[in-house]
């Protein structure tokens, strides 16, 4: 069964460097997604990405953020300047519409980002 | 008042009981309902989605919505120590075809004892 994939599992970074996260969709999908989960809290939207564009972003998605698809195949998060606070696991999702107004959702295992 | 609203757990309950999850939510806006198992520090799985309110059966799994009382439920029947996880409802307006943003609940702990 096609999943959703998301190197690296695990990223460790220093307060102020740039990460990028890197997922690879389902392959028949045409919208993609970052949402993220700080331990002990619930998953958050970040953006929503269809036909080489951001369709929806949240007021977490500031200016730090960056998405990309750089090929046919992966989909990527950049965090410029990583804060303490963006310590979280990240999951990459992807759907194909289902009907006139709704489309389903599979998500990737994710990336556990550390930031010190 | 949150948007959406599950009471965290943990539930534990014995091999073959008969499991309730519920959310409610605020947002009359929502019209997709879903549900994701996740199981620890692993990606939300997808279980069950419905749209607007009514019943919806999959095997061992029944989703309900009653967009009145603004109320979701997921039932589990004859649970087994493999359906231990945190179950997380998740909502969305279904405005478009495509990149909606899904609202999730803060999710339920559940846990299977033999």
């Amino acid at each position: 069964e096609p999943e959703v994939t998301q190197t690296p599992s695990h990223q460790v970074t220093q307060m102020g460097q740039e990460v990028i996260l890197r997922c690879v969709p389902i392959s028949n999908h045409l919208y993609f997604y970052w949402y993220r989960q700080i331990l002990g809290q619930k998953v958050e939207f970040l953006v929503s990405f269809y036909n080489n564009e951001i369709s929806e972003k949240s007021e977490i998605f500031d200016d730090q953020f960056s998405v990309e698809r750089p090929d046919g195949s992966n989909f990527t998060l950049k965090i410029r300047s990583t804060k303490l606070e963006d310590s979280a696991m990240y999951f990459c999702a992807s759907s194909v519409p289902q009907g006139i107004s709704t489309d389903t959702q599979y998500f990737g295992p994710g990336t556990r980002l550390t930031v010190l | 008042q949150k948007e959406v609203e599950q009471d965290p757990g943990p539930l534990s309950v014995p091999e073959g009981a008969i499991v309730s999850l519920n959310c409610t939510y605020s947002n009359s806006a929502f019209q997709y309902f879903m549900w994701y198992r996740q199981y620890s520090r692993k990606g939300p799985e997808l279980l069950m989605y419905t749209y607007s309110s009514g019943n919806k059966e999959d095997g061992r799994f029944t989703a309900q919505v009653d967009k009145s009382s603004k109320y979701i439920s997921l039932f589990i029947r004859d649970s087994q120590p493999s359906d231990s996880a945190t179950y997380l409802c998740a909502m969305s307006k279904g405005v478009t075809g495509g990149g909606n943003k899904l609202t999730f609940g803060t999710g339920t702990q559940l846990k299977v004892e033999l």
